[in-house]
């Protein structure tokens, strides 16, 4: 039972560099979630998905792209790295409607320079 | 739009002591209502949620939180807490309607001292 499995923990990328946090779940969850955490922030909504195949924005988009082709995927891009993007990331899945509650994965520490 | 506010970022306790750590929303519509834990250097976890119902929620460690509509508020409570206990915690809230996704508050860092 891996639940919702992030990959990688820890990355340092320069400025304008690409890469791909990879999220994965095996619940069967058809809600997934992409979130950022800055210190005193508390989390903020990247991108979030309701099924395969479809994707909708969060409260903090620029910058990202994600995509949906499997129930159990949902990756997270980084096209162009900023220092703006220096964040704990966080993926996060739920069944039917968030109402049940999220399981999160243990977050991938990104820093850019 | 819906915004969750928790006016500490830091509580210091003794141990044994009791705790309450404030959440207000600001939603005009039906809310469902949340509080998560996230212990050092992991995801964050489910602690409570209020969906319908009875105003007042249990977890399985001892801490409940009361739903206020009139005031707005969520505050999450404790009556003895342990050092076990120290961890950032969250609240967060969705609205019946429009995004189907949680806005989270800015968390408050709860501080067990013995």
């Amino acid at each position: 039972n891996a639940g919702v499995t992030q990959t990688p923990k820890f990355r340092i990328l320069k400025i304008g560099q690409s890469m791909t946090l990879q999220c994965a779940q095996d619940m069967n969850h058809n809600y997934m979630y992409w979130y950022r955490q800055d210190p005193g922030m508390g989390l903020k909504l990247i991108y979030y998905s309701v099924g395969a195949g479809i994707t909708d924005k969060g409260e903090v988009p620029n910058g990202y792209n994600v995509s949906r082709s499997t129930t159990e995927d949902f990756p997270l891009r980084l096209e162009l790295a900023a220092p703006s993007q220096t964040s704990v990331y966080f993926c996060a899945s739920s069944y039917g409607t968030d109402t049940y509650g999220y399981t999160f994965g243990s977050g991938t520490r990104l820093t850019v320079v | 739009a819906q915004s969750v506010t928790q006016l500490d970022s830091q509580v210091p306790v003794f141990e044994e002591a009791p705790v309450e750590l404030r959440c207000n929303y600001s939603s005009s519509v039906s809310v469902y209502l949340f509080w998560y834990v996230q212990y050092p250097n992991q995801g964050l976890q489910l602690l409570l949620k209020y969906l319908s119902g009875s105003t007042l929620v249990e977890s399985i460690n001892g801490f409940e939180a009361e739903f206020n509509k009139s005031q707005t508020s969520f505050h999450l409570r404790k009556p003895s807490v342990h050092i076990s206990d120290t961890a950032e915690y969250f609240c967060a809230v969705r609205m019946d309607t429009g995004r189907r996704a949680l806005t989270f508050g800015s968390g408050t860092r709860l501080q067990v001292q013995p």
